[in-house]
């Protein structure tokens, strides 16, 4: 079975640090990889989204990157952290071009800036 | 334009009482349609989804959702609601001019409230 894991579970980092999340599938391969940040407990924000190995699509411009180094690893990185990215960061993946099965999520980044 | 709706933010319902969570929706031809619940400081959790035949879709612990296409809408029921039901409900579609892409528009969220 397909499984999804997400680290770290939490994280509190100065402003201006850099930042690294890692999100990894298992059971699957070319999976479409998302990041998502969700603030104040309610709407997801679309970051990034990947089909497949280096190729990543950014949907809003901001201070973060991502990279799929691997076909199955999705990460979500920052050179200087704001105040601003603090949120709940989530990683989620999809069979490619399968609109029937929507997504699977990981269990979350809590990401706190200070 | 496509995009998904949740018109309330808040749901309070007594516990044992049936509830409801609303969602509409507007794409282009038939939409694949799914609902997600996600608890405090977890992840999103797949509930049950449309994507063709009957329109009474029954999904995980004891959710279900009616499709009505003249309404464009696909509410979220329980005929009798438990605390542990409390969480953030999300209401998504399919972007179908999203290819292999496959994304999901999500509705901004509807927090559930199930009072004892």
């Amino acid at each position: 079975s397909q499984t999804i894991h997400q680290w770290p579970a939490t994280l509190v980092q100065p402003v201006g640090s850099p930042l690294s999340l890692e999100c990894t599938v298992e059971g699957t391969s070319n999976p479409n990889l998302y990041w998502y940040r969700q603030a104040a407990g309610r709407g997801l924000q679309l970051l990034f989204y990947s089909v497949g190995i280096g190729q990543i699509s950014s949907e809003v411009p901001q201070n973060l990157s991502a990279s799929r180094p691997q076909d199955r690893q999705f990460i979500l990185s920052s050179k200087k952290l704001l105040l601003s990215d603090s949120g709940f960061y989530l990683c989620a993946w999809s069979v490619p071009g399968q609109g029937n099965y929507g997504y699977t999520f990981g269990s979350g980044t809590r990401l706190t800036v200070v | 334009a496509q995009s998904v709706a949740q018109p309330e933010d808040q749901v309070n319902v007594a516990e044992g009482n049936p509830l409801t969570v609303k969602c509409t929706y507007s794409v282009s031809g038939n939409p694949y349609l799914f609902w997600y619940v996600q608890y405090p400081n977890r992840g999103l959790q797949f509930l049950l989804k449309y994507i063709t035949g009957d329109n009474l879709v029954k999904g995980s612990y004891g959710f279900e959702a009616e499709f009505n296409k003249s309404q464009t809408s696909f509410h979220l029921k329980k005929p009798s609601a438990l605390v542990s039901d409390s969480a953030l409900y999300f209401c998504a579609v399919r972007d179908m001019f999203s290819g292999g892409y496959n994304k999901l528009i999500f509705g901004a969220g509807t927090r559930l409230a199930v009072h004892p």
